[in-house]
């Protein structure tokens, strides 16, 4: 059992170009999530999915779009990349039941240089 | 929005000390308040969390306290070692729609000498 997968590992990419970080899990959670990590800023949401073919922004959505076309894949799709999202980037899946998120398990991340 | 508050920014303590980590929230419907800790180059990983049901949970050297009225939680580790230095994260639940996703604080950066 793998868990949380990403890829690519890292990407050096330049601006304007499209860009997708794919993310899959095995554990059959029906919520899955997409963080960034900034030095000094922590971790701060960009865009969720409770359930398979639903999804929500959360606090940074802008220049960002997801899907969950099925319960394992989330992927998460720069459209025109710009240097500010220079990151790394980190999916992660939950169970929810009966309104309560249980624990949340990261994938290993995906450092994305934006030049 | 939730908005969660994180401090201290680095928090520098002696091998056997103990280290407390506190965090505020601004959302009363947050119900689940994890903790994570986070070594240089991985990734994030679950050490403790509390539910809005229940004012403390005890797991060997790590505690968590939650006082709901005050919109604060805090993080206590006991006996610290050198393998306890890492970054630490709170967070609190947010309740978009029908499920629900998690808001961080910024982290605080635990150093332990020996």
């Amino acid at each position: 059992i793998a868990g949380i997968t990403q890829a690519p590992t890292s990407q050096i990419l330049a601006a304007g170009r499209r860009m997708t970080l794919r993310c899959t899990q095995d554990m059959r959670h029906n919520a899955m999530y997409w963080y960034r990590q900034d030095l000094g800023l922590g971790l701060r949401l960009i865009h969720y999915s409770n359930t398979a073919g639903t999804t929500g922004k959360g606090e940074v959505p802008d220049g960002y779009s997801v899907s969950r076309a099925n319960t394992d894949d989330f992927p998460l799709t720069l459209a025109s990349a710009v240097p500010s999202q220079t990151s790394v980037y980190f999916c992660a899946s939950s169970d929810i039941f009966s309104g309560f998120t249980d624990t949340q398990y990261f994938g290993p991340g995906t450092r994305l240089t934006v030049l | 929005g939730e908005n969660v508050e994180q401090h201290p920014s680095t928090l520098s303590v002696q091998e056997g000390d103990s280290a407390v980590i506190k965090c505020t929230y601004s959302d009363s419907a947050s119900n689940y308040f994890p903790w994570y800790k986070q070594e240089l180059g991985k990734r994030p990983q679950l050490i403790i969390d509390i539910r809005s049901n229940v004012g403390e949970k005890k797991d060997q050297r790590i505690a968590v306290t939650l006082n709901k009225t005050a919109k604060h939680f805090s993080l206590h580790i006991t006996e610290t070692q050198p393998e306890d230095s890492a970054v630490y994260f709170c967070a609190a639940s947010i309740s978009p729609q029908a499920g629900t996703a998690l808001i961080f604080g910024k982290g605080t950066t635990l150093s332990v000498s020996s």
